[in-house]
């Protein structure tokens, strides 16, 4: 079936790096734009980056731009994020998300936990 | 910076119909910000409702409905039942490389 699962979260120090994985399965994984959505521990959902199904852009909020990457790898229908310079702000839940519109989040992971902290 | 608004928390009754908005800071939204809602409860996955304003996802009840409303991207819920207790997202594309959502309505049924 249909299904992203994402992979790679922990704990790390402040300034730490960590790579976050998303597994997709069951569709054309190249066709489509991805995005990373993370949601700190009682707030609000908050879009972090997304990848487009071109392969030939990408975009980051401002919050993470120049510390996290995200990339693609089509022939293994993966998806990551890079992260960076750490900050404890960056504590959350990222979630991977299929576009399958415009801003059309139809498919969802289940998340993945990030913890800085010293 | 524009900010994506809704109201903090909003109460129905069961049954009833409610309308949550997802307005900006400054300016109006409008179709070509191709408005998107989610709905989440605690510890889950968002679940998709609405997309591009008005149309509904796969499985979503057609009590759930998009619009736009005055200056204001609309979600309404009617009939509303108890299992719609939760947080709800809108989500606007303001163009390439900026997707904003909104910081969520909490919806309490009682």
């Amino acid at each position: 079936q249909v299904q992203l699962v994402e992979s790679g979260g922990g704990v790390v120090q402040p300034g730490g790096s960590l790579r976050l994985s998303c597994a997709a399965s069951g569709f054309t994984f190249r066709t489509y734009t991805m995005h990373w959505v993370r949601q700190a521990p009682g707030k609000g959902l908050e879009w972090v980056a997304y990848f487009s199904s071109d392969g030939t852009n990408t975009y980051y909020a401002d919050s993470v731009k120049g510390r996290f990457t995200i990339s693609r790898d089509n022939s293994r229908n993966t998806l990551s994020l890079q992260m960076n310079g750490l900050r404890g702000e960056d504590t959350a839940v990222y979630f991977c998300t299929r576009d399958a519109r415009v801003v059309y989040f139809d498919i969802w992971g289940q998340g993945t936990l990030v913890t800085v902290s010293s | 910076q524009t900010v994506v608004t809704q109201e903090p928390s909003f109460s129905v009754s069961p049954g009833g119909t409610v309308t949550l908005t997802c307005g900006l800071s400054s300016g109006s939204v409008s179709t070509s910000y191709y408005p998107s809602w989610y709905q989440q409860t605690p510890g889950q996955a968002p679940r998709t409702l609405i997309y591009s304003t008005n149309s509904r996802s796969s499985g979503v009840p057609d009590r759930f409905s998009g619009s736009i409303l005055g200056n204001k991207a609309a979600l309404t819920i009617t009939g509303a039942q108890a299992d719609d207790e939760s947080d709800y997202y809108c989500v606007l594309y303001m163009g390439p490389g900026i997707v904003v959502f909104g910081g969520g309505t909490k919806l309490t049924v009682l």
